[in-house]
Formats: C-alpha cells, sequence, structure tokens
C-alpha cells in the first residue's frame, strides 16, 4: 500500500513571506496531482505532473517533481491571504490516493 | 455550471438510522467515487463507479453501499450509522481517462450521535 506523507502538517505566515511544502511517497508515484481545498470546500486541481525532474509554474506557485518521481514539494512564492488552504498532494493511479496535507495559514 | 452537487450540506444521525447521501454531476462524466476526509488522515476512497451499472470498493467500503442507475447520480447509503462514521463525505467525478481532472463536490458533512 502506496503511503503518502506530507510535510509539514501546519505552516502559519505573514503575507508577502515564501512557503514550501513537500510530498514524500513511498513508492514510485503513477501521475501526481496538487490540490488545495478551502473551508467549506471541496479539493480543487492544482496541476498535474508525470515526468521526473518536471518543474510547472502557475502564478506565483512553483511545483517540483523528483527525478526519482518519489517526491513533490509546492513553493508558493509571496505568499497572499488568498493561498490559505489546506493543500493535497495525490497519487492518480486510475484512482487517487491522497496525503494528509499541509494546512497553510497566510496572516495579512 | 452546477457541476458536482451534494445533498444534504449537514446532516445529523442517531447510531443504527440509515441515510442517503446524493451526488448528481452534470457534465457526463464516466467516472464518480465517494471519500471520507477525517482530521490528519486525507481523504480516503469509499466507493466508485466507472460507468452505469459499474461500481467497486475503494480503500474504505465497510458499511456503506452505492450504486448507479444513472450517469449522472451516485448515491451513497449508509445502512446503520455508526459514530465512526462521523465524517466530512465528499463526491467527485471525472471523465475517466488516465490524469484527468477531478471535480470535487462541496461536501456533506456527517455526524453520528
Amino acid at each position: 500500500t502506496q503511503l503518502l506523507e506530507q510535510s509539514p502538517q501546519f505552516l502559519s505566515i505573514q503575507e508577502g513571506e515564501n512557503l514550501t511544502v513537500y510530498c514524500n511517497s513511498s513508492s514510485v508515484f503513477s501521475s501526481l496531482q496538487w490540490y488545495r481545498q478551502e473551508p467549506g470546500e471541496g479539493p480543487v486541481l492544482l496541476v498535474t505532473v508525470v515526468t521526473g525532474g518536471e518543474v510547472k509554474k502557475l502564478k506565483r506557485l512553483t511545483f517540483q517533481f523528483g527525478d526519482a518521481r518519489k517526491d513533490s514539494s509546492l513553493h508558493i512564492t509571496a505568499a497572499q491571504p488568498g493561498d490559505t488552504g489546506l493543500y493535497l498532494c495525490a497519487d492518480y493511479d486510475y484512482k487517487l490516493s491522497f496525503g494528509a496535507g499541509t494546512t497553510v495559514t497566510v496572516r495579512a | 455550471n452546477a457541476g458536482v452537487t451534494q445533498t444534504p450540506k449537514f446532516q445529523v444521525l442517531k447510531t443504527g438510522q440509515s441515510m442517503t447521501l446524493q451526488c448528481a454531476q452534470d457534465m457526463n462524466h464516466e467516472y464518480m467515487s465517494w471519500y471520507r476526509q477525517d482530521p490528519g488522515m486525507g481523504l480516503r476512497l469509499i466507493h466508485y463507479s466507472v460507468g452505469a451499472g459499474i461500481t467497486d470498493q475503494g480503500e474504505v467500503p465497510n458499511g456503506y453501499n452505492v450504486s448507479r442507475s444513472t450517469t449522472e447520480d451516485f448515491p451513497l447509503r449508509l445502512l446503520s450509522a455508526a459514530p465512526s462514521q462521523t465524517s466530512v463525505y465528499f463526491c467527485a467525478s471525472s471523465t475517466n481517462r488516465g490524469n484527468e481532472k477531478l471535480f470535487f463536490g462541496s461536501g456533506t458533512q456527517l455526524s453520528v450521535l
């Protein structure tokens, strides 16, 4: 059974600071997805990465996929209060397996 | 632009009661699934369906039943509610092709007393 570990569990920063959250898998990812979930809502897909070493950028968000396809990071530059939420990584292998997530709070 | 619609938003049950969580999608998606989300445990797959008339078990299926009579609807039934089923439940759908985006509903918060 694949285990997805996300760290840190909680992260609280001031507006304008940078942050990085991590996702590690006990086995090779089939296809890695990052989601953001706001309170009271379902998760929303941010990005899908497939190729080892791949880097994708989405405005102030940078996603990196490890060369061995067993780890990933999400970096947010100049965080804003709107970035507050639960960040989840997931392995898409026909079905999704999720990590427990990192709760990010950006204080104004 | 309804997407995935879940009802009810909140529900309180007594132990032993039964109920059905409703899920409907208007995107003609073949794949639908149910997850439960508990603090510190992420989302865990309960049941899923790859099309009308086809369902299968996920990671935590015990105590839940599903059916898929139409493409649009995928209800989740709790047969005899237990306190351990207190959770937030999410329905999701996708087009059932590889690496596809999963669309989630806004969830049902269920408390079993």
